[in-house]
């Protein structure tokens, strides 16, 4: 079975352009989730959706991040402009409903903002 | 507040040796807890998780953690350590019907040959 999927993998950028991060979750589950990770501040939860509606974005750092999702099946995570502080592996994450469930985990994006 | 604490930011252990990695808990509740691993520029893989019921609880790669509600913790446990088992391990926990989790900073293990 696929999991989460998450492009790109890799992103080098120049300070004040957009960068669009995007995720699918696993087909089926209710829950995405967005967190950054950071050698200084380790794993961050940034927002999560419960079907496709935000359900928490208290862990969002500014107004210039954004997340949405569309549909179940996708979701995008936006920094505009971006600056060198952002740069960090953001990950998604998606899980069933119910709060025994375990988050699956994409491989990151590591996101490098010059 | 409701919290996860890994005392150690890192270990080094020998291959073949014992492995314990320490999980502190703060919960008005009992818990649902899940340990991690994350190997270089991967994410996170579920080792094992515990939700209520027997307090020992095993996991995927030979790993087993024991719930101590006495103590407030949950540590990972292995018998002998591999070298492919050098990763940075995080506890999480969560409770009530929330899905949100809670993430411990983690711990880098280290296995030297």
């Amino acid at each position: 079975d696929a999991g989460v999927i998450q492009s790109p993998r890799h992103e080098v950028t120049e300070m004040g352009q957009e960068v669009t991060l995007r995720c699918k979750p696993i087909s089926g589950h209710d829950y995405l989730f967005w967190y950054r990770q950071t050698m200084m501040r380790g794993l961050e939860l940034l927002i999560y959706f419960n079907n496709n509606v935000p359900i928490d974005d208290s862990g969002m750092p500014e107004d210039r991040f954004s997340a949405k999702m569309p549909n179940a099946s996708f979701s995008t995570l936006k920094i505009q402009p971006s600056e060198p502080r952002d740069s960090a592996v953001y990950f998604c994450a998606s899980s069933l409903a119910g709060s025994r469930q375990p988050q699956h985990f994409g491989d990151g994006t590591r996101l490098s903002i010059l | 507040a409701q919290s996860v604490t890994q005392p150690d930011i890192h270990i080094t252990v020998s291959e073949g040796a014992s492995l314990e990695l320490r999980c502190n808990y703060s919960y008005g509740a009992t818990p649902y807890l899940f340990w991690y691993v994350q190997s270089p520029g991967q994410g996170l893989q579920l080792l094992l998780k515990y939700f209520s019921g027997d307090t020992l609880v095993q996991g995927i790669k030979g790993f087993e953690a024991e719930f101590k509600r006495s103590q407030s913790s949950f540590n990972l446990r292995k018998p002998s350590v591999h070298w492919s088992d050098a990763a940075e391990y995080f506890c999480a926990g969560g409770t009530g019907t929330a899905s949100k989790l809670t993430f411990g900073t983690g711990t880098r293990l280290q296995v030297t040959l």
